[in-house]
């Protein structure tokens, strides 16, 4: 595709609701990458993927977050039984492969837990 | 620990005034630093910096690496409302695939 591409654009669920959220990259893009950026903070990593594997999940606040990657492509990251402190913007980033720094981000998914 | 600190958090400023964003850093194995703009949506890429002293130029907007002092600014002349946005900082560590980002500086263009 033309750019990263996140959906939902907006989630809005109930506490101690599973979420799954979907980051499309870009195409031949091997390396993905998740943040999670909270209100008036920086972008905080969350993990990793080079392929379909994960080398570095060192981000994922608690096991509640799981992500992974299929065909090379499509990722989704799950939370389940979210929390009020899961509300967060998350971002997806892709970029050619993991030695090039660059990444490219798609327009988030904004979570809100009530 | 890793640490990417912009300043000022934020600034408001007049049509046509030129604005001088800050960005120091502490972290092992430096590689490269990124400059991205953050409007309503999706951070865009603006530079990348590897060396020091070479300053990096698109249109209105330069910015130049200090390694020995750690640290880099983003400059922006004769700014323009279109320049609104958050300005994000961030770092690539050699043997890390993810960018350490700092708070950002939020800018502000009045007419």
């Amino acid at each position: 595709g033309a750019g990263v591409s996140q959906s939902p654009s907006n989630k809005v669920t109930e506490k101690g609701k599973d979420v799954e959220l979907r980051c499309d990259p870009i195409s031949g893009h091997t390396a993905l990458y998740w943040y999670r950026q909270r209100l008036g903070q920086g972008l905080e990593f969350l993990i990793y993927f080079q392929g379909n594997s994960a080398p570095d999940k060192s981000g994922l606040p608690s096991d509640r977050f799981s992500a992974e990657r299929t065909g090379e492509s499509v990722s989704t990251l799950t939370i389940q039984r979210t929390q009020q402190e899961d509300s967060a913007v998350y971002l997806c980033a892709s970029s050619l492969s993991w030695t090039n720094p660059i990444q490219y981000f798609g327009a988030g998914t904004r979570l809100s837990v009530l | 620990e890793d640490k990417v600190v912009q300043s000022p958090l934020s600034l408001v400023v007049h049509e046509g005034d030129t604005v001088t964003l800050n960005c120091s850093y502490e972290v092992t194995n430096f590689r490269s630093l990124l400059w991205y703009k953050q409007e309503k949506k999706a951070p865009t890429f603006l530079f990348m910096l590897t060396s020091s002293g070479i300053e990096k130029k698109s249109g209105r907007l330069s910015s130049i690496l200090d390694k020995k002092e750690l640290f880099s600014i983003l400059n922006i002349t004769a700014t323009q409302t279109g320049d609104s946005a958050v300005y994000l900082c961030a770092v690539a560590q050699g043997g890390s695939e993810k960018l350490v980002f700092g708070k950002g500086t939020k800018l502000t263009v009045n007419p």
